[in-house]
């Protein structure tokens, strides 16, 4: 099966910092690299996502880089806001089409 | 908002009690899955159901039974369960096939105590 690795675990930033998370994946065979948002009281939600053919994605204050090579990939979070504060997961997917989910990343940002 | 809802939202239950959470959605999605959230702890895998045949058991313990009647709706039989047990139950859908991107939607969680 997949081994995924997230850091850092918990990341407190100041308003207006930008954040890092890093994903390492396992399985050459990765296709789809999603990123979800957990917030307090809810399930999960895919917030940016990128495929395999694809180097990097932004939206808006967000982006994902994808490294196939090394087996990594990173969501990055410009211009922090309290309102991102929150648990972000990363779910890489392999052959199959069920993910396996990064431990979690608590964001913390701080007015 | 998901498109993925989950009843109940709360449940406090005693060890020796029998209930039932249930997950519908109405996406379209061919794949359903129950996920335990505890504290301090990541996501974990419980049960898969593909075209409402179960694919992936990840050794869960019997006293958590699955069921997924059709494509919309699956549920988790809870008995005779542990305090250990308390979480965050977690019911996500997604696409199964072609090209899809396999993005999971998630449902809102019950929030399950034993006492």
């Amino acid at each position: 099966g997949e081994n995924v690795e997230q850091h850092p675990s918990t990341l407190s930033v100041q308003e207006g910092d930008s954040a890092v998370i890093k994903c390492t994946y396992s399985d050459s065979a990765s296709n789809y690299f999603p990123w979800y948002k957990q917030e307090l009281g809810k399930g999960p939600q895919l917030i940016i996502d990128i495929r395999s053919n694809v180097g990097e994605k932004k939206d808006q204050r967000i982006a994902v880089t994808l490294n196939k090579t090394a087996k990594h990939f990173s969501l990055h979070i410009t211009e922090t806001q309290p309102e991102d504060s929150a648990v972000y997961f990363c779910a890489p997917k392999g052959g199959s089409y069920i993910p396996t989910f990064g431990r979690g990343t608590s964001l913390i940002v701080h007015p | 908002e998901t498109g993925v809802t989950q009843t109940p939202r709360h449940l406090v239950m005693g060890m020796t009690n029998k209930k039932s959470l249930k997950c519908e959605q109405h996406l379209g999605h061919n794949a359903m899955y129950w996920y335990k959230q505890s504290a301090k702890k990541p996501l974990e895998l419980m049960f898969v159901y593909n075209f409402k045949e179960q694919t992936e058991n990840n050794s869960v313990p019997s006293r958590f039974s699955p069921e997924c009647p059709n494509s919309s709706h699956l549920f988790l039989h809870l008995h005779t369960l542990q305090p250990e047990d308390s979480a965050l139950y977690l019911c996500a859908s997604s696409p199964s096939g072609g090209q899809s991107s396999y993005e999971q939607y998630f449902g809102p969680g019950t929030r399950l105590t034993v006492t």
